[in-house]
């Protein structure tokens, strides 16, 4: 198993551009979320979801939005980047209710840059 | 709303010292604590957990205890070393079926030789 893979792993954008970032994990997982990572302030929750074709917003969604397709892959996108969105982004994955342990298992990050 | 605090960093020891990373919580309900390690340039892992009150998890010679009375999952390890090197995350998980984590600031640890 490759686990949760994220790409790319580091990009630089300029203010106002859009881009995707990639999550997907093989592990057959009902649960999905992103999280931001910013300097002392840990991780806060952007976006989740329970399923296929649920999401739900977390703590700070503002300019991110998400779907979730298929069980495996759970992409991020930003609109309209904006500096205050420069940070390191992980994606990580639960197993769902009868599946396991309910551990969550991260990605190794993307580390973003805006201009 | 819930929330973890943890202690201030950075902290540096010397190799062999003990450890003690401090964590509380505010929580509704009765939470699953967590305690996370970030290497260097890495996500993060699951060092170690408890899901309820006096439940000791235990990893890597790392420990903590779930204190319901004093709302504090405190890490500890008796003799640390260089490789223990890394941002350590208290988190709780609250319950229901997203599974959401809120993590604590994180605390940088740095062991010298």
């Amino acid at each position: 198993n490759a686990g949760v893979t994220q790409t790319p792993k580091f990009q630089v954008l300029k203010t106002g551009q859009s881009m995707t970032l990639q999550c997907a994990q093989d592990m057959n997982h009902e649960y999905m979320s992103w999280y931001r990572q910013d300097p002392g302030m840990g991780l806060r929750l952007i976006h989740y979801s329970v399923g296929a074709g649920i999401t739900d917003q977390g703590e700070v969604p503002n300019g991110y939005n998400v779907s979730r397709s298929t069980t495996e892959d759970f992409p991020l996108r930003l609109l309209s980047a904006a500096p205050s969105q420069t940070s390191v982004y992980f994606c990580a994955s639960t197993p769902g209710f009868g599946q396991g342990n309910y551990e969550q298992y991260f990605g190794p990050g993307t580390r973003l840059t805006v201009t | 709303g819930d929330s973890v605090t943890q202690m201030e960093g950075p902290v540096t020891l010397s190799e062999e010292a003990f450890l003690t990373i401090n964590c509380t919580y505010t929580a509704t309900g009765y939470p699953s604590l967590f305690w996370y390690v970030q290497y260097p340039g890495e996500g993060l892992q699951l060092l170690l957990k408890a899901t309820k009150a006096d439940d000791k998890g235990s990893n890597k010679g790392f420990e903590a205890t779930y204190r319901k009375e004093t709302t504090s999952f405190h890490l500890e390890k008796g003799s640390v070393q260089v490789s223990d090197s890394a941002v350590y995350f208290c988190a709780l998980r609250l319950g229901g079926g997203a599974q959401k984590l809120v993590f604590g600031q994180g605390t940088r640890l740095t062991i010298n030789p």
